[in-house]
């Protein structure tokens, strides 16, 4: 069985500074990777994702993360910060296979602070 | 196009009584999921539908019941609320695996 791990629990950084916020997966072959984000009292959005190529995947609001097989990390990142990215994130990893069915393993997300 | 709407958006519930949560979307999705959100655990898989009539059990699945009659609809059913079914439940679909999930904006549920 897949599971994720995010290692912070909760991270502050400064408005305008880069941010990194780390994912470790654990599966038995490459499995399709996600970032979502969830503002308070909202649902989740979908930031990206990653199936396979190019192990730099773009998102949207400037995210990118990168697949580091050899670490079997996804770890997001985001140069420049605005307060408006203060939120909790999620990693999920979604298993291969045709039985797979989309069902998507959650890690237990991280909690960005936005200092002015 | 609401997307994924999810009713009631607030309840609390006696330790034992009953209730539905009803997941509607209308993008004709396949798929459907039931999550449950805990602080500190993320998002748990309860129970999934990858077509109308059919259900499967998701990782936690114990007090939980589904229903999905309609293509567009997703019933989670508590039959004995307890105290630790206190969470926020979330709804998702998408249109064929893999695809983007869209969520619901959740159900707070708090069990006396």
């Amino acid at each position: 069985a897949q599971s994720v791990t995010q290692p912070d629990i909760h991270i502050t950084v400064s408005e305008g500074a880069s941010l990194e916020l780390r994912c470790n997966y654990s599966y038995g072959a490459t499995p399709y990777l996600f970032w979502y984000v969830q503002s308070p009292g909202q649902g989740l959005q979908l930031l990206l994702k990653y199936f396979s190529g190019d192990t730099l995947v773009q998102g949207i609001k400037g995210f990118e993360a990168e697949f580091k097989r050899s670490q079997s990390s996804f770890n997001l990142r985001k140069p420049s910060v605005h307060w408006s990215d203060a939120a909790e994130y999620f990693c999920a990893v979604g298993a291969t296979g045709c039985t797979s069915y989309g069902k998507l393993t959650f890690g237990q997300g991280t909690i960005l602070t936005v200092h002015p | 196009n609401a997307g994924v709407t999810q009713t009631p958006k607030f309840r609390v519930l006696k330790t034992g009584q009953s209730m539905t949560l009803l997941c509607a979307q209308d993008m004709n999705h396949e798929y459907m999921y039931w999550y449950r959100q805990d602080p500190g655990m993320g998002l748990r898989l309860i129970h999934y539908s990858v077509g109308e009539g059919t259900t499967a059990k998701g990782e936690v699945p114990d007090g939980y019941n589904v229903s999905r009659l309609k293509k567009q609809n997703f019933l989670l059913g508590l039959e004995s609320a307890a105290p630790s079914q206190t969470s926020v439940y979330f709804c998702a679909s998408i249109k064929r695996e893999y695809g983007t999930q869209y969520f619901g904006p959740g159900t707070r549920l708090l069990v006396l």
